[in-house]
């Protein structure tokens, strides 16, 4: 099974600040790689495909990028709805999430 | 609108079984792939199950296969999850999810559409 480890467990910004988010997998997964933003009481919502293309209706400020192990959502200036736990997840060898990285404003 | 309503989620007794059912609407279902995926209380995203757009092609996570029987009615619009022999541990909310792709592949799934979730709580 492929493991997936996030980075830092919890982010702590400031709205308009950029945000890092990292994603580190066990082997290389070519870019299979997804990012996802959940919200308290909320479904997942899908950001990021293929390690750098943008879902629909997904802000510019949103963006992704990386390839084979290493993977990084950034997002450009934080916005007060952004505030979220944000998930990994690869499908080059079945399905697996990393643990979360919970966004809190500071 | 896509829309993914999950129901038949509750309390059962670990060793008792449930079948949850995931009604879709908004999209050619029959076109896609779908998913179980779930989230234990407080913890984060487990893919559960998945089938292909034609029921040709199922997998399952380890942790639940032998256990679990994803199924589909594609003339009903509609997706199920069969779990028996439930454990203390599968105690989560239960998430249907739709492929992003058309004729998208089994083991690759990618969640563009998520219902709101079904609880299925497994306590004696």
């Amino acid at each position: 099974e492929i493991v997936l480890t996030q980075s830092p467990a919890t982010l702590s910004l400031s709205p308009g600040e950029r945000a890092t988010l990292s994603c580190r997998a066990s082997q290389t997964i070519s870019n299979y790689l997804a990012w996802y933003q959940q919200k308290p009481g909320q479904a997942p919502r899908l950001l990021i495909y293929d390690a750098s293309n943008r879902a629909t209706g997904i802000p510019a400020r949103f963006s992704g990028s990386g390839s084979g192990t290493d993977f990084t959502l950034t997002i450009s200036s934080l916005e007060p709805e952004d505030f979220a736990v944000y998930y990994c997840q690869q499908r080059s060898s079945w399905i697996t999430f990393g643990q979360g990285t919970r966004l809190e404003i500071k | 609108e896509v829309q993914l309503v999950e129901s038949g989620g509750g309390l059962v007794q670990p060793g008792r079984s449930l079948r949850l059912s995931c009604a879709a609407s908004g999209f050619t279902f029959d076109d896609y792939a779908m998913y179980w995926v779930r989230q234990a209380p407080g913890k984060g995203l487990e893919w559960v199950s998945g089938i292909s757009w034609n029921s040709g092609y199922i997998g399952y996570a380890d942790s639940v296969k032998g256990r679990f029987t994803i199924s589909r009615d594609n003339a009903k619009n509609s997706l199920f999850l069969q779990m028996n022999n439930l454990r203390t541990d599968d105690t989560a909310l239960y998430y249907c999810a739709k492929h992003l792709m058309i004729f998208g592949v089994v083991p690759q799934g990618l969640f563009d559409y998520w219902g709101q979730g079904a609880l299925v709580t497994v306590s004696s």
